[in-house]
């Protein structure tokens, strides 16, 4: 059970590009987010999906896209990335009902220069 | 909307002391969780402790309880006997029972002094 992993763990960007964060969880957890943390801040909610072909915005979702075929995965992608985004990805999942926790994946670090 | 509050920036604890976190949260809806997440160095999230909206009593989990007052809309976490590997960052946290979406405060940094 490997619970919540995400790719890469590192990455820069030039301005621009595009790329796509992996997230993968094996609890079988119908929720699944996508966080940010800038430096010396809290998580803000980008996007999340409360299962398979379900998606809805968060708090910051401007510059990024997700889908969610599967119930196990939960991709982040980020078109045209711009020095605003340099930040830290978290991805999380849980399962539906009130009060559990959400698991949260070891996160990736990405830089736009 | 949901907000969290976390109003020291920073804490500095002695060794086996205990220590207090404070939170205070806003919302609007009847039914909420609160949650406590330490962030170590390391940068990864652990969950630390939950509190429902109607649990009568204050949530425990080993060392850390929930010292939560629902008039006055707080939620701070209580660490008994610090040890040094508690120095992390601490977030509060605050979902509805709906779309469960978490909304975090700006976290306190806990340093623990030998």
């Amino acid at each position: 059970n490997a619970g919540v992993t995400q790719t890469p763990k590192f990455r820069i960007l030039k301005i621009g590009q595009s790329m796509t964060l992996q997230c993968t969880q094996d609890m079988n957890h119908n929720y699944m987010y996508w966080y940010r943390q800038d430096p010396g801040m809290g998580l803000k909610l980008i996007y999340y999906s409360v299962g398979a072909g379900i998606t809805d915005k968060g708090e910051v979702p401007n510059g990024y896209n997700v889908s969610r075929s599967t119930t196990e995965d939960f991709p982040l992608r980020l078109e045209l990335a711009a020095p605003s985004q340099t930040s830290v990805y978290f991805c999380a999942s849980r399962r539906a009902g009130g009060g559990d926790e959400q698991f949260f994946g070891p996160g990736t670090r990405l830089t736009v220069l | 909307a949901q907000k969290i509050t976390q109003t020291q920036p920073g804490m500095f604890v002695q060794e086996k002391e205990a220590v207090t976190l404070d939170c205070t949260y806003d919302t609007s809806d009847p039914s909420y969780g609160l949650f406590w997440y330490k962030q170590p160095s390391s940068g990864e999230m652990i969950f630390l402790i939950y509190q429902g909206s109607y649990d009568q009593q204050n949530a425990t989990e080993g060392r850390y309880s929930l010292n939560f007052q629902k008039a006055r809309k707080s939620a701070n976490l209580v660490i008994s006997a610090s040890q040094l590997g508690d120095s992390a960052m601490y977030f509060c946290a605050i979902s509805n029972f709906g779309n469960e979406k978490l909304t975090f405060g700006t976290g306190t940094r806990l340093t623990i002094i030998p």
